[in-house]
């Protein structure tokens, strides 16, 4: 069974520029889940889809967005790119709606200039 | 969610049981503690949960104490590639949602 893919591994931006981040979930699986990890901040929550849906949202700017398709594949959404939005960008998913347990992607490691 | 507390870092020789600590005095009776780790470069990995009867699967077993305060992962016969970050998060059963909040973890190195 594959895995949860991440498209791209690596890639680098400048300033202001926007960037998109793809994430294929298991199999199966509809529930999505968004995380930033910088050195400084660790692990943060982004946001969750279920169904289409966002359920939940972290503490982070109007900048950062994402949308989940009717096949549960998803994408994130990054505009107007700063410095400290270079991160590593995890995308995690799970068969269900509440059960915790999380099966994540190798991440996108994203550098602004 | 209850907030928890990890030592920064431990170290473990190979072969040996690995021992990892994890406080969470104010958890409340409907949250659970789950155990994530993260090797170097990777994202991190699912390893066991539970409410509060010790749990055992093939990677690893959790121990909770009858108070549910406080919690210890063990990894029975630690390798070298158990070196990673753990992560000990407590979160309510049946939230709503998969919403994790990771802590600054333990960083775990196994030694030869």
């Amino acid at each position: 069974k594959a895995g949860v893919t991440q498209t791209p591994r690596y890639l680098i931006k400048t300033r202001g520029q926007q960037v998109t981040l793809s994430c294929s979930p298991i199999s199966g699986h509809r529930s999505v889940s968004w995380y930033q990890q910088t050195p400084g901040q660790g692990l943060q929550f982004l946001f969750e889809y279920f169904s289409e849906t966002q359920r939940n949202k972290g503490n982070f700017p109007g900048r950062f967005s994402g949308r989940q398709f009717s096949n549960s594949r998803s994408e994130m959404n990054v505009s107007t790119l700063e410095l400290g939005d270079s991160a590593l960008y995890l995308c995690a998913s799970s068969l269900g709606a509440r059960t915790g347990e999380l099966f994540f992607g190798e991440g996108s490691r994203l550098t602004v200039l | 969610d209850a907030k928890t507390t990890q030592p920064p870092s431990m170290d473990c020789a190979e072969g040996r049981a690995a021992n990892l600590p994890c406080n969470h005095s104010t958890i409340s009776g409907n949250e659970y503690v789950y155990w994530y780790r993260q090797i170097h470069s990777q994202g991190p990995q699912y390893i066991i949960h539970g409410l509060k009867n010790n749990e055992t699967n093939e990677m690893a077993s959790l121990i909770i104490t009858e108070d549910r305060k406080s919690s210890t992962l063990i990894l029975p016969h630690a390798t070298l590639r158990d070196t990673a970050v753990y992560y000990c998060i407590v979160r309510v059963a049946f939230h709503a949602g998969n919403m994790l909040t990771f802590g600054g973890g333990t960083r775990l190195m196994v030694k030869p």
